[in-house]
């Protein structure tokens, strides 16, 4: 069975620093780009950040960009999101999910999301 | 960027009524579009991919078309179950935009 599941989110402080992880079972996993896609409360879903199945691509949107990191660790089936200089804007569910294939396109493997609130 | 705009933000349908939703992109993206669904307090549920390619497991009253910039989603005969907010996304080149979401309701 496929599995998604994230994890590491919480109450950060603006400025503050948080790491989001992803673990996934059920499927090979370095056959696969791994994305982050957040939902700000009330709001539509925005694409983040994504990373190839091999991890040498990895790709922001311009929101997240110099303070976001993406990687991944194949051996561990494990994608990290390391979020930095958070902004009150960064406030959403932050969803793991897999692409197709080995190159971002379409989010096919969804979890069920972890909650990052960044607030005084 | 390419922009992706649904038509209508929301809409309300009766049972069994054939509902159709909108997507525009501001550039052509050639068949690279995929459609969301999304229950309330849900997480996102892939439906389609390549414009018109059923994903495994949609029911199919769920249907999709278009190429170039104008896309359709339908449903060909609505369900309590599909009440949902629906997304497109572009697929295709950076960034992997979103359309605002429509949402649909049973009248």
């Amino acid at each position: 069975e496929v599995q998604v599941l994230e994890s590491g989110g919480g109450l950060v402080q603006p400025g503050g620093s948080l790491r989001l992880s992803c673990a996934a079972s059920g499927f090979i996993f370095s056959n696969y780009a791994m994305n982050w896609v957040r939902q700000a409360p009330g709001k539509g879903l925005e694409w983040v950040s994504g990373i190839s199945g091999s991890g040498g691509s990895t790709y922001y949107a311009d929101s997240v960009k110099g303070r976001f990191s993406i990687s991944r660790d194949n051996s561990k089936n494990t994608v990290s999101l390391q979020m930095s200089s958070l902004r009150a804007e960064d406030t959403a569910m932050y969803y793991c999910a897999s692409s197709s294939g080995r190159y971002i396109d379409y989010f096919e493997k969804w979890g069920q999301g972890t909650l990052v609130t960044v607030s005084s | 960027d390419i922009q992706m705009t649904q038509s209508p933000s929301s809409l309300s349908a009766s049972v069994g009524d054939r509902v159709t939703i909108s997507c525009r992109a501001s550039q052509g993206i050639s068949n690279y579009l995929a459609w969301y669904q999304q229950k309330p307090g849900g997480v996102p549920k892939l439906l389609i991919y390549s414009a018109s390619t059923l994903h495994t497991g949609v029911p199919s009253r769920f249907s999709g078309s278009g190429s170039g910039t104008d896309f359709t989603l339908t449903i060909s005969s609505l369900q309590p179950e599909d009440v949902a907010t629906y997304y497109c996304q572009k697929s295709n080149i950076l960034p992997f935009t979103f359309g605002g979401g429509t949402k649909v309701e049973i009248k």
